[in-house]
């Protein structure tokens, strides 16, 4: 079946650091990968997809490319704020018939601090 | 971008009683919607697909007569919580897809005393 399989948290940086949240994924056939990410408070956002091998999904500073080769879809962002705190998800779509049911990742708690 | 809602934002009930919760698509319809449960510090856990105008399709562990789901229209799901009980005191979250992204409710928080 599919799964993913994100870095543990939580995660604390200072701002303007580099940040990388690790996801790794199980599937058959050729999903579709997803970060979302959740404000304090709010209900999940999407933040960035990749939808083929080698594809690079970017939004808000924030990058993943989709490594087939490695099965990954790793999250990085040059410098962050103290904005960017919040639970990052990592999700991937089976496209095979699933119909957009999405599977996420754990969570990872993102804390930035001046 | 797409707009779900979901109402109410937070419930507090007594053990026995049962929740309705409504998940809406604002400016879009959906034929599929999804219900999620979240737990603290935790994934989110895909409880059942809602189908407009037929049955709900639940996933594996999930009791369809204790969550009953019911899309009645194409903005429209809700997800009833029946008989409550302590243990299903949760964050539950509904999405709804569009132009192939998934957008999400903000969330329902129950609390079962």
């Amino acid at each position: 079946g599919n799964s993913v399989t994100q870095m543990e948290g939580p995660v604390t940086l200072s701002e303007e650091a580099f940040l990388t949240i690790n996801c790794t994924y199980t599937a058959t056939g050729y999903p579709s990968l997803f970060w979302y990410v959740q404000y304090p408070g709010e209900g999940l956002q999407l933040l960035l997809k990749a939808t083929k091998a080698d594809d690079k999904g970017s939004n808000k500073g924030f990058e993943a490319t989709y490594r087939k080769e490695t099965t990954s879809f790793h999250l990085e962002k040059g410098s962050v704020q103290v904005s960017d705190s919040a639970v990052y998800f990592c999700a991937l779509e089976n496209s095979g018939g699933s119909n957009y049911k999405l599977t996420f990742g754990k969570g990872t708690l993102l804390t930035v601090n001046p | 971008g797409a707009v779900v809602s979901q109402h109410p934002s937070w419930v507090i009930c007594k053990s026995g009683t049962s929740v309705k919760i409504e998940c809406r698509s604002l400016d879009f319809q959906a034929t599929t919607m999804f219900w999620y449960r979240q737990f603290p510090k935790q994934s989110l856990m895909l409880m059942a697909t809602s189908n407009e105008g037929s049955k709900a399709t639940y996933e594996q562990g999930v009791e369809k007569d204790k969550f009953l789901i019911n899309h009645a229209s194409l903005t429209l799901s809700t997800l009833t919580v029946t008989s409550a009980h302590p243990e299903d005191s949760s964050f539950y979250i509904c999405s709804a897809p569009t132009w192939g992204t998934q957008y999400f409710g903000p969330g329902t928080r129950l609390t079962v005393l």
